[in-house]
């Protein structure tokens, strides 16, 4: 799976629009982007994934540039919940995309969001 | 709540012991993961089960063995323990064609 590329750590203030960025320039073709998060200790969380159109959900956007080489998960409107680890994860698919193997945890980001 | 459930919470045992680690896949998921995360090395997967048989391994020591059941849920045991082992254990699931993996809470495990 690709290497990614995290800041250490960012700053939101709350109500703002959070915007995490990652780099992954040695993504191949078939290479999924996941956005996880983890909250204090709590167990990792799923918030969007993508593979080269740009995604919505209810938690999250995610922006993936037009080479595949990097994204940015966009938190709309942070709340002071969204404080957390957010972990860019790379992934392919098996062949057949019928099963999806381990995640590879970075060091992710961590994002304050403050009052 | 993600709907994966790990069973105990906390554990406190000494070196030398052995403990078993339970998980409760969501319903209908058929793939279950073991993951570890202590402090020095962050989450590391530690090995896949898939309906029952072993899919993947990761670094897991080789006093670590899992196993998933008929009814899916899955244990992992860890054997003769030693201060190092002392991390939190996460457990996730994912459906038969699911991308996500869903996370359970967590066992805090601390070996003293």
């Amino acid at each position: 799976d690709a290497k990614t590329t995290q800041p250490p750590s960012m700053d939101c203030a709350e109500g703002r629009a959070a915007n995490l960025p990652c780099n992954h320039s040695t993504i191949s073709g078939n290479e999924y982007v996941y956005w996880y998060r983890q909250i204090h200790s709590q167990g990792p969380q799923y918030i969007i994934h993508g593979l080269k159109n740009n995604e919505t959900n209810e938690m999250a956007s995610l922006i993936i540039t037009e080479d595949r080489k990097s994204s940015t998960l966009i938190l709309p409107h942070a709340t002071l919940r969204d404080t957390a680890v957010y972990y860019c994860i790379v992934r392919a698919a098996n062949a057949g995309g019928t099963s999806y193997g381990k995640l590879t945890f970075g060091q992710g980001t961590i994002l304050t969001v403050h009052p | 709540d993600s709907g994966v459930t790990q069973t105990p919470k906390h554990l406190i045992t000494a070196t030398g012991q052995r403990v078993t680690l339970r998980c409760s896949p969501r319903s209908g998921d058929l793939s279950v993961y073991w993951y570890q995360q202590s402090l020095d090395q962050g989450l590391q997967f530690l090995i896949q089960y898939y309906n029952g048989e072993e899919r993947a391994k990761g670094n897991i020591l080789e006093r670590f063995s899992a196993q998933q059941f008929p009814d899916l849920h899955s244990e992992l045991n860890l054997s003769s323990l030693e201060l190092g082992d002392s991390a939190l254990y996460f457990c996730a699931s994912s459906g038969d064609r699911g991308r996500e993996q869903y996370f359970g809470p967590g066992t805090r495990l601390t070996v003293t």
